[in-house]
Parts: structure tokens; C-alpha cells; sequence
């Protein structure tokens, strides 16, 4: 089955910890993403990767960190220093720069207990 | 900066009901126009992607048509039917920039009424 994975599919935090959240793709996509949807809120993109050992800073990316060590691997690690973490992330991918649609995983829920 | 604004917010009709969901954007230098559907708790899942020397595309029952001069897409319904219950976001994507980021707007909520 090709597609993008999300796990886990809720994750508690508490407050001053550190979490990862995993986005694997086997669509052989060059281009990855994490967005971050809250309640009321258009999706905002955090971070991007348009190719492996490279990656950009989105319109949000204050408190979060990732790595894109492989191509089909886009972890996306959300620090302390984000100051309200709890929302809905989302991951996705392109397949290449002459290719647009995107295409979504279904999502981690995370929460700040 | 491009802001994408979706009206309305939420939107209950009965079953068969043919429906229009619309979508504005405030810059017309889009480089495509993509409709998607969420389920609660869920991923997107892509339901049409418009590039911009498009004026519509097409997929089963659904047909989005998109005029870049007023800054306005709609996503027609035909026929609905309770399984067309979701969340509808548009989002657009801008000419430049190395990003190909999307930019989305808040989505409409529907109903279909068995």
C-alpha cells in the first residue's frame, strides 16, 4: 500500500518535554511537509523539505525542529520552547517540482496535559 | 499577502440536494487552486487540483470552476448524498517563492440531511 504515514495518532505532552512526531512516505516523493491546524484556523505550514539534507523554516517554525536524513522520512520534533503546542499536525508530500497536488497523511493529535 | 476566505462556514442541506461551497482569494497570481475534503480527526484527502490557466476540472460529481480576474473558486456538489458530509478547505498556491506552500482557507462545514 503506498501512502503517507502519521504515528502516532495521539500524543500527550507535558509541559517543558520535548516529543517527536513520525511522517513516512513510500511514494518515492522529493518534496515534504508539516502543517499545523487549529480550531477555526486555515492550516499553517511549519517546515519544509524539498529535498533530502535540506529543509526551510515555514511561516511558523518558532519551538519546533526537523531532520530529512532520508528521502521517504520527515520527523518533526516540537520543543518546550513552543508555547502552545496542542493542535492537530499534519504531513505531506509532492512528488517533484513539476508536479503540484499535494497529498495529506491522516494526522497526529497532540496534546499538552 | 494572499488570504483565502471560504463562505459560508457551515452549511446544512437535505439529501439530493445539488450545493455550491465558494472560495476567495485576495491575490489573483496563483499558480493552481486544490479543493480537499477532511473527516473529523482525519487527513486531507485531494479532491481536485485547478491550475490556473484552467476554468474548471471535473471528478464524478464534483466540478470546480475557478475565475482568477474576481479571485473566486466554487466546488459544485450534484446530487448530494449523507456520505458528502465533511469539512471542504480550498487552498491556493502562489506564483514564486521556492516553497510551493499551500495557503488555506477555514473551510465549510456540510451537512447532508438523509
Amino acid at each position: 500500500d503506498g501512502g503517507i504515514t502519521q504515528s502516532p495518532k495521539y500524543l500527550f505532552r507535558k509541559e517543558g518535554q520535548n516529543v517527536t512526531l513520525s511522517c513516512e512516505q513510500n511514494l518515492n516523493h522529493d518534496a515534504m511537509y508539516w502543517y499545523r491546524q487549529d480550531p477555526g484556523q486555515g492550516l499553517r505550514l511549519i517546515y519544509y523539505s524539498q529535498i533530502v539534507n535540506d529543509f526551510q523554516k515555514g511561516d511558523i517554525a518558532e519551538g519546533y525542529s526537523v531532520s530529512r536524513e532520508k528521502k521517504e522520512s520527515f520527523p518533526l520534533t516540537v520543543t518546550s520552547a513552543q508555547k502552545n503546542p496542542t493542535a492537530f499536525y499534519l504531513c505531506a508530500s509532492r512528488p517533484g517540482l513539476a508536479y503540484n497536488e499535494q497529498f495529506f497523511g491522516p494526522g497526529t493529535r497532540l496534546t499538552v496535559l | 499577502k494572499q488570504e483565502v476566505t471560504q463562505i459560508p462556514a457551515a452549511l446544512s442541506v437535505p439529501e439530493g440536494e445539488n450545493l455550491v461551497l465558494n472560495c476567495s482569494f485576495t491575490d489573483s497570481a496563483i499558480y493552481n487552486l486544490q479543493w480537499f475534503r477532511q473527516d473529523p480527526g482525519k487527513g486531507l484527502t485531494s479532491l481536485l487540483l485547478i491550475q490556473s490557466s484552467q476554468r474548471e476540472q471535473t471528478s464524478g460529481r464534483l466540478n470546480a470552476s475557478l475565475d482568477k480576474s474576481s479571485g473566486r473558486s466554487t466546488l459544485y456538489i450534484a446530487a448530494s448524498q449523507p456520505g458528502d458530509s465533511a469539512t471542504y478547505l480550498c487552498a491556493v498556491q502562489n506564483y514564486g517563492g521556492a516553497t510551493n506552500k499551500l495557503i488555506f482557507g477555514t473551510g465549510t462545514l456540510l451537512a447532508v440531511q438523509p
